[in-house]
């Protein structure tokens, strides 16, 4: 069953605006990856995290892996309108290596 | 680069019809994976293989098989397709031996009805 809990669902926000979402878990993870989805495509890295407090960033994204190692945030600032987008935690559980968990998305619409 | 491509992008089955999604990658990867994504649910992974000759089963491989016969091509068989099977399916390859930092290809979205 679904082992991560993402939130917000979804994310109505004006462009120019910072955004924050999240992942938590009652599991260990070892590993936590961001990714983004646009409509029709396949989903894209944006940022891997290893370390638990590694905090790293690409760009206007910015990711950090806490520190219990049971939970992940990902900023984005000065939001676009090229932001819009399903966003997704992925992690791999300790004990379960080679295979991805993920969350159920985040849906980010951008308002002009 | 092509990357990971999957075909066909859209098929229709009707229940009970078996069909086999193709799935190629030209990066050398090791690492090869399905998943199936259904609204609201995220990405579910089905079967997942470390290298050729070698696969093993994901959260919900029930309905599915997988083989492994080169690096390059990981194929998905629907053995008798069900409408509990519509859904967008993706392929995905990775350097990373833990699966980690997964290259996606476009998708296949089936409908079974």
């Amino acid at each position: 069953g679904q082992q991560l809990n993402q939130s917000p669902q979804s994310m109505f926000i004006q462009e120019g605006e910072d955004v924050s979402m999240n992942c938590t878990s009652s599991s260990i993870f070892n590993t936590w990856l961001w990714y983004k989805q646009d409509p029709g495509e396949g989903p894209v890295l944006l940022i891997a995290l290893y370390k638990a407090g590694e905090l790293t960033s690409n760009g206007r994204l910015t990711a950090q892996f806490g520190i219990t190692r049971k939970d992940s945030f990902l900023n984005i600032s000065a939001s676009i309108p090229s932001d819009v987008g399903i966003y997704f935690c992925a992690g791999q559980l300790r004990g379960s290596a080679r295979q991805l968990t993920f969350g159920s998305g985040t849906q980010l619409t951008v308002l002009p | 680069n092509a990357g990971v491509t999957q075909t066909p992008k859209f098929q229709v089955l009707k229940t009970g019809q078996s069909m086999t999604l193709q799935c190629a990658q030209d990066m050398n990867h090791e690492y090869m994976s399905w998943y199936r994504q259904d609204p609201g649910m995220g990405l579910r992974l089905i079967h997942y293989s470390v290298g050729a000759g070698i696969t093993d089963q994901g959260e919900v491989p029930n309905g599915y098989n997988v083989s492994r016969s080169t690096t390059e091509d990981f194929p998905l068989r629907l053995l008798s397709a069900a409408p509990s099977q519509t859904s967008v399916y993706f392929c995905a390859s990775s350097s990373r031996a833990d699966g980690g930092e997964a290259f996606f290809g476009q998708g296949t979205r089936l409908t079974v009805v």
